[in-house]
């Protein structure tokens, strides 16, 4: 149990465009899930907090309307990169909480490599 | 503030010894959960354990055992008789109050272990 897919595994894309990717939930319903952000080599940063039915709450220094989020259903979070740019080029990691326990653990999914050339 | 510490980058031992990673954590919250995953090659994190602050009853599953010492804010993490399929990064995360979602993670110990 507790399966979070991601899709595309990889992406390239020319510098300007938008590149939509997906992340879902597959064996229960996430009415939380989280976008981490992960440079070669380094730690997982925290981009923002999704929630199903609701706006994502950001962290701080990431910008909203360039990284759009949307959590329309209980299985489904989409990180949507505007406009990519070669400093977008990184390591994308959608996580999701297990609802109805204690343990608040994140469950990851596989990540989503975006290459912007 | 809330940090978590992972003094080791990078660590290579030959298959079969034993190896400790080491986490050592900052928080002022008195409920606090403690968390390591493992991120093999293919970048997926992968569970591997969670603790409560108010446990501090060591664990073992398996080859794995995790020693939490509150007194020293260090939730270390065992593998005994490492094997090849262990060479990875593994992370220490940090999960502070009841009020907040957010993991903070350490930098990670990227683990080889040669054959």
């Amino acid at each position: 149990g507790a399966v979070v897919s991601q899709h595309p595994s990889r992406v390239i894309c020319k510098s300007g465009t938008s590149v939509k990717i997906e992340c879902r939930s597959l064996d229960f319903q996430a009415t939380t899930m989280f976008w981490y952000r992960q440079f070669p080599k380094q730690s997982l940063m925290l981009m923002a907090t999704s929630n199903e039915g609701s706006k994502a709450t950001y962290e701080q220094g990431v910008e909203k309307d360039k990284f759009l989020i949307n959590h329309a259903s209980l299985t489904l979070s989409t990180l949507t990169v505007t406009s990519a740019h070669p400093e977008d080029s990184s390591f994308y990691i959608c996580s999701a909480r297990v609802p109805g326990t204690s343990t608040d653990t994140q469950y990851f999914g596989p990540g989503t490599r975006l290459t912007v050339l | 503030a809330q940090k978590v510490t992972q003094a080791q980058t990078e660590i290579s031992v030959v298959e079969k010894e034993d190896v400790t990673l080491d986490c050592v954590y900052e928080t002022r919250d008195t409920t606090y959960y403690l968390f390591w995953y493992k991120q093999p090659p293919s970048g997926e994190l992968v569970f591997l354990i969670r603790r409560n602050s108010f446990d501090e009853q060591n664990e073992i599953s398996g080859r794995y055992s995790w020693n939490f010492q509150k007194s020293t804010s260090s939730f270390n993490f065992t593998i005994t008789a490492s094997q090849v399929v262990d060479s990875a990064v593994y992370f220490c995360a940090l999960r502070g109050s009841y009020n907040t979602d957010k993991l903070i993670f350490g930098t990670g110990t990227r683990l080889q272990v040669f054959p």
